[in-house]
């Protein structure tokens, strides 16, 4: 029973086209997040949600526009989508306590080839 | 500016040694950090975790050391374990703030 699933896990896709991604935890957090692999490796914070509300937003592009429909799923939009944004994104989900957040939990991620 | 920083891209060990994987971190407001496994095709999966009132924490075969003067964290692998070849990502959070910011990785490759 996976506790993040993300789903494509893969895809591959033309300049310009719109594209989603969705994920969904299972594991009752409040919190759930975008993370970027780019091809330096770097795992960087896109987007934040608290019980559905944004609360980072880190300088992404306004083409990419994230939804959360529940606390429990956090979905991912792109528009006209360019070479750069080739990469793997990672949705994760964790509990925060006391504003503190604790260990995240992380979907297998959805690697995008932008072609 | 990368905060949180993982300076050996690659480590190899033999089976059986202590592996030691070392983070360094710029931001001194950082107060909870984390080590995080990758496997291929897989997301990163939760290690250990250390909090900035400790120095030392232990699971297994696995301790995370904090040396707050110098900001810099390892992880001890003892002893190491064919299935431990994987890229570990560092990561730190501050309090109050709903993100954690990741190092680059290391990956570390054990040989039989």
């Amino acid at each position: 029973d996976t506790a993040v699933s993300q789903t494509p896990k893969y895809l591959v896709t033309q300049m310009g086209n719109d594209k989603s991604i969705k994920c969904e935890q299972n594991l009752g957090h409040d919190t759930m997040y975008w993370y970027k692999q780019d091809s330096k490796k770097f795992l960087k914070i896109m987007f934040s949600y608290n019980n559905k509300e944004l609360i980072i937003n880190e300088t992404v592009p306004n083409r990419f526009s994230p939804k959360s429909p529940d606390k429990a799923h956090l979905n991912l939009h792109i528009n006209s989508l360019e070479l750069g944004d080739s990469a793997v994104y990672f949705c994760a989900s964790s509990q925060v306590i006391g504003s503190r957040t604790t260990e995240a939990f992380f979907g297998q991620g959805t690697r995008l080839t932008v072609v | 500016d990368q905060q949180v920083k993982q300076n050996s891209p690659s480590l190899s060990v033999q089976e059986g040694r202590i592996s030691i994987l070392n983070c360094d971190y710029t931001n001194s407001m950082f107060d909870y950090f984390l080590w995080y496994k990758k496997y291929p095709a897989e997301g990163p999966t939760f290690l250990i975790s250390i909090s900035s009132i400790k120095d030392k924490n232990e699971d297994g075969r696995f301790t995370v050391f904090l040396n707050k003067s110098a900001k810099h964290l390892s992880l001890h692998i003892v002893p190491s374990q064919p299935g431990d070849s994987a890229v570990y990502f560092c990561a730190a959070s501050v309090w109050g703030a709903q993100k954690l910011v990741f190092g680059q990785g290391t990956r570390l490759t054990i040989n039989p």
